[in-house]
């Protein structure tokens, strides 16, 4: 129950197209989903992140789509970029858990030229 | 400000050796956390530091031990290196309650061979 299952495992999606990332979780106490971007040799750093009373949030190019009675949320890139490229984390906390993150296992994205 | 510091960034060590890695944060965030790495394994929580004198298994905790040496530093001991504890490992630290952002180091590439 304490999983956040994330997909797809990768992803190759051409410049100035949409890619989209999702993710599920079980655990109904989960109160906060941030997406981390991790860039190859470096550590993952937040993106963007959503709390359960909002149904959608967007940062410039990057959006968070959530769905509550589904148990799932999403990161969409719209207008994807070569720089976009990297590693993407899902994750999930509540505020009973030390503020512990569970994450998800990544996905590895690829913008084509 | 420098963030999160990891040192070092490479290792090389031989099966049943020990080394201790060094995290140190300047953002006087209240918990740190270790993490590993692995490829397709996500990010998996070894130990963590809620709040300056307290630490907390995670995950995978077996083969480790830490201390959190003040509210800046916290560090990761592998008593007797195994091959399985090949790995990257990250140090990150949050705010704490009430505020989830993670900061993540750079990474420690440790190979036991």
């Amino acid at each position: 129950q304490q999983q956040v299952k994330q997909s797809p495992q990768s992803l190759i999606v051409q410049k100035g197209g949409i890619s989209i990332i999702n993710c599920a979780y079980e655990n109904t106490a989960f109160d906060y989903f941030p997406w981390y971007q991790q860039f190859p040799g470096k550590g993952p750093a937040l993106l963007i992140a959503i709390r359960p009373d909002v149904s959608e949030k967007k940062e410039g190019r990057f959006t968070i789509s959530f769905n509550k009675s589904a148990k799932q949320f999403s990161l969409h890139i719209m207008d994807s970029q070569p720089g976009d490229s990297a590693t993407y984390f899902c994750a999930a906390s509540m505020t009973d858990s030390n503020y512990q993150l569970i994450w998800g296992a990544g996905t590895k994205l690829i913008i084509k030229p | 400000n420098a963030g999160v510091t990891q040192t070092p960034k490479f290792q090389v060590l031989k099966t049943g050796q020990s080394m201790t890695l060094q995290c140190a944060q300047d953002m006087n965030h209240n918990s740190m956390y270790w993490y590993r790495q692995d490829p397709g394994m996500g990010l998996r929580l070894i130990y963590y530091s809620a709040s300056e004198g307290t630490t907390d298994k995670g995950e995978v905790p077996n083969g480790y031990n830490v201390s959190r040496l003040n509210k800046r530093e916290f560090s990761l001991r592998l008593e007797s290196a195994a091959p399985s504890q090949t790995s990257v490992y990250f140090c990150a630290s949050s705010p704490g309650r009430g505020n989830y952002g993670y900061t993540f180091g750079s990474g420690t590439r440790l190979t036991v061979v």
